[in-house]
């Protein structure tokens, strides 16, 4: 009955690599974020979907792209993965694009980049 | 631009004792604030949520309060537990016309309750 879930948990990889990190809500919600925390516990936020559609964008690298399939769903494809890239991401939900709605968070995915 | 600033960065004390959590930001025009627990190796625990308009707000041990004009906001856990060691976040949602769910966090504060 997990309400955010991320996959995967941990990866390791090498720099140059591709890699992509699932994410899924079971709750209903209608929009989905991508946080970047660094190694000095700084969460940031990456990008917001609602409804499948880009709404927040903040500035990051063109190597990453988000892909949402579906409402329920967002992705994050990260390309020619950089050392800097090492961190842990976080996925999160909430109901509405309000102000006013709590954000609902995943586990993390803890990205090594060696 | 937003900062939100927490103090003190890490914070033990023993069992029984309350808890003071402090959280700072620069602007004041802010539309909520919203309070996580994240424990090792795990996501965050939204704890509470203040709308601007409101000045506290309460679940079970925990009270969490709003000063928008002075720029701070103060969570209180009563009479700590162990588990309540974790690390807390504090973090602030913008009012700006492009920044729908923009959450600002801060560092955060690290707690240990020792038994």
């Amino acid at each position: 009955d997990t309400a955010v879930s991320q996959t995967p948990k941990y990866l390791v990889t090498q720099m140059g690599n591709d890699k992509s990190i699932k994410c899924e809500q079971n709750l209903g919600h209608d929009t989905m974020y991508w946080y970047k925390q660094d190694s000095k516990k700084f969460l940031k936020i990456m990008f917001s979907y609602n409804n499948k559609e880009l709404i927040i964008n903040e500035t990051v690298p063109n190597r990453f792209s988000p892909k949402s399939p579906d409402k329920a769903h967002l992705n994050l494809h990260i390309n020619s993965l950089e050392l800097g890239d090492s961190a842990v991401y976080f996925c999160a939900s909430s109901p509405k694009e309000s102000l006013s709605y709590e954000q609902y968070f995943g586990p993390g995915t803890r990205l090594t980049v060696t | 631009k937003q900062e939100v600033t927490q103090i003190p960065a890490a914070l033990s004390v023993p069992e029984g004792e309350n808890l003071v959590l402090n959280c700072s930001f620069t602007d004041s025009a802010i539309y909520n604030l919203q309070w996580f627990r994240q424990d090792p190796g795990k996501g965050l625990t939204s704890l509470l949520l203040i709308q601007s308009s409101q000045r506290e707000q309460t679940s079970g041990r925990l009270n969490a309060s709003l000063d928008k004009s002075s720029g701070r906001s103060t969570l209180y856990i009563a009479a700590s537990q162990p588990g309540d060691s974790a690390t807390y976040l504090c973090a602030v949602r913008q009012f700006l016309a492009d920044s729908w769910g923009k959450l600002q966090f801060g560092a955060g504060t690290q707690v240990v309750v020792t038994p």
